[in-house]
């Protein structure tokens, strides 16, 4: 069966640090991949999405960046946070037929 | 484009009462729509679907209706539990190829005892 795993799951970081959080899949092959932001009390914001290894597409402009260097691996990452970039933040994956498969979510608190 | 809209929250009901969240939606074509459960602290989870006109998706209890006449997906259940409480995410999916999956805002059920 298929599984998504993301961490960390909990992080707290400083303005102007770095940020890396990890999302893989096991048991598919060839998944459409998405990062997803859901700040507090609101809805889902669609960061990127990936229909292949390199193949990044940015739904909004903003400090973050997406890397997809393996076929189930897909990264979000920044080179300094701000303090906007706060919130839970969801992979997920999918194949045909458009039914979302999501990660555990990872709580970002930028102070 | 494609939207969702869903009903706003929070919606508080007591324990054995019927639940009903609205959701419409706009889009081109036939869309697959989904009903998604996010319980506190975790991912959101799939909690029914239906892909074409007239399916109803059913899970748990819970039960929503493709309606094409309406663009309507509402989602019911005749008694909800403490353990329904959770946000609910409304949304659609168009057909083929990539799916960018729209999503309504959520709404937090809150069950009371």
């Amino acid at each position: 069966s298929q599984t998504i795993h993301q961490w960390p799951a909990t992080l707290v970081q400083p303005v102007g640090s770095p940020l890396s959080l990890e999302c893989t899949v096991e048991g598919t092959s060839n998944p459409n991949l998405y990062w997803y932001r859901q700040a507090a009390g609101r809805g889902l914001q669609l960061l990127f999405y990936s229909v292949g290894i390199g193949q990044i597409s940015s739904e909004v402009p903003q400090n973050l960046s997406a890397s997809r260097p393996q076929d189930r691996q897909f990264i979000l990452s920044s080179k300094k946070l701000l303090l906007s970039d706060s919130g839970f933040y969801l992979c997920a994956w999918s194949l045909e037929g458009g039914e979302l498969f999501f990660g555990e979510g990872s709580r970002l608190t930028v102070l | 484009g494609d939207s969702v809209t869903q009903m706003e929250g929070p919606v508080t009901l007591s324990e054995e009462a019927f639940l009903t969240i609205n959701c419409t939606y706009t889009a081109t074509g036939y869309p697959s729509l989904f009903w998604y459960v996010q319980y506190p602290g975790e991912g959101l989870q799939l909690l029914l679907k239906a892909t074409k006109a007239d399916d109803k998706g059913s899970n748990k209890g819970f039960e929503a209706t493709y309606r094409k006449e309406t663009t309507s997906f509402h989602l019911e259940k005749g008694s909800v539990q403490v353990s329904d409480s959770a946000v609910y995410f409304c949304a659609l999916s168009p057909r083929g190829g990539y799916q960018k999956v729209t999503f309504g805002t959520g709404t937090k059920l809150q069950v009371i005892p």
